[in-house]
């Protein structure tokens, strides 16, 4: 199994300000098969990114993807007040798992 | 636009079968593969399966739940059963709809699961 881990746990930040999200898989993801989720309260899931960078369909290109093998990273520039959420990834390379999650909230 | 509809039971007893039925609406079945997604209260997420149009499955091998889905390509609808559940299947379920690895649309690696439901609440307890 893909064990998947993200770093950090929370992250603090302003309006404005910009987000890296970190997502280690161990082994390696293949393909590129990682996608990444925003999720807020009582709210299901948002595809934001596959395929490591492909933003998917609607989001704004604030929003990037990168990274390959063990590493990859969710970067937000310019945070807005609806970035404010939980951020999941996931891969698909091997089966399915998820990450644990990284909290962004409000600094 | 493509609507999930998950349905079934609220509550469920322990050691019965919990099964969930989500209904795809404004598009097609085939083409995509067909998740189930749970999420405990306060806790991340856990796939659980997925089926294809063709009616292959495929399981999370970490369940302690034995887990049956299935499709019905006429109702564009499929099935989640969870047998002899416990305490621990207590989540909320999310069906969603999973993309083609290759996105010829693009040229580019697709995968994911771009639509989903909005959830449904189980809980196991008598």
């Amino acid at each position: 199994e893909i064990v998947l881990t993200q770093s950090p746990g929370t992250l603090s930040l302003s309006p404005g300000e910009s987000a890296t999200l970190s997502c280690r898989a161990s082994p390696s993801v293949s393909n590129n098969y990682l996608a990444w989720y925003q999720q807020k309260p009582g709210q299901a899931p948002r595809l934001l990114i596959s395929g490591a960078s492909s933003r998917a369909s609607g989001i704004p290109d604030r929003f990037s993807g990168s990274g390959s093998g063990t590493d990859f990273t969710l970067s937000i520039s310019r945070l807005e007040p609806e970035d404010f959420a939980v951020y999941y990834c996931q891969q698909y390379s091997s089966s399915v798992t998820f990450g644990p999650g990284t909290k962004v909230d409000i600094k | 636009q493509v609507l999930l509809q998950e349905s079934g039971p609220g509550l469920v007893e322990p050691s019965e079968t919990l099964t969930l039925i989500c209904s795809v609406s404004g598009g097609t079945i085939s083409g995509y593969n067909w998740n189930w997604i749970r999420q405990p209260p306060g806790k991340g997420l856990q796939w659980i399966g997925r089926i294809y149009y063709s009616g292959t499955t495929n399981y999370n091998p970490s369940l302690k739940s034995p887990v049956t889905m299935s499709v019905d390509t006429s109702k564009k609808q499929f099935s989640l059963k969870l047998n002899s559940v416990t305490a621990a299947d207590t989540a909320v379920y999310y069906c969603a709809r999973g993309l083609p690895l290759y996105d010829f649309s693009t040229s580019s690696t697709g995968g994911g699961m771009d639509v989903w439901g909005q959830g449904t609440s189980v809980i196991v307890s008598s």
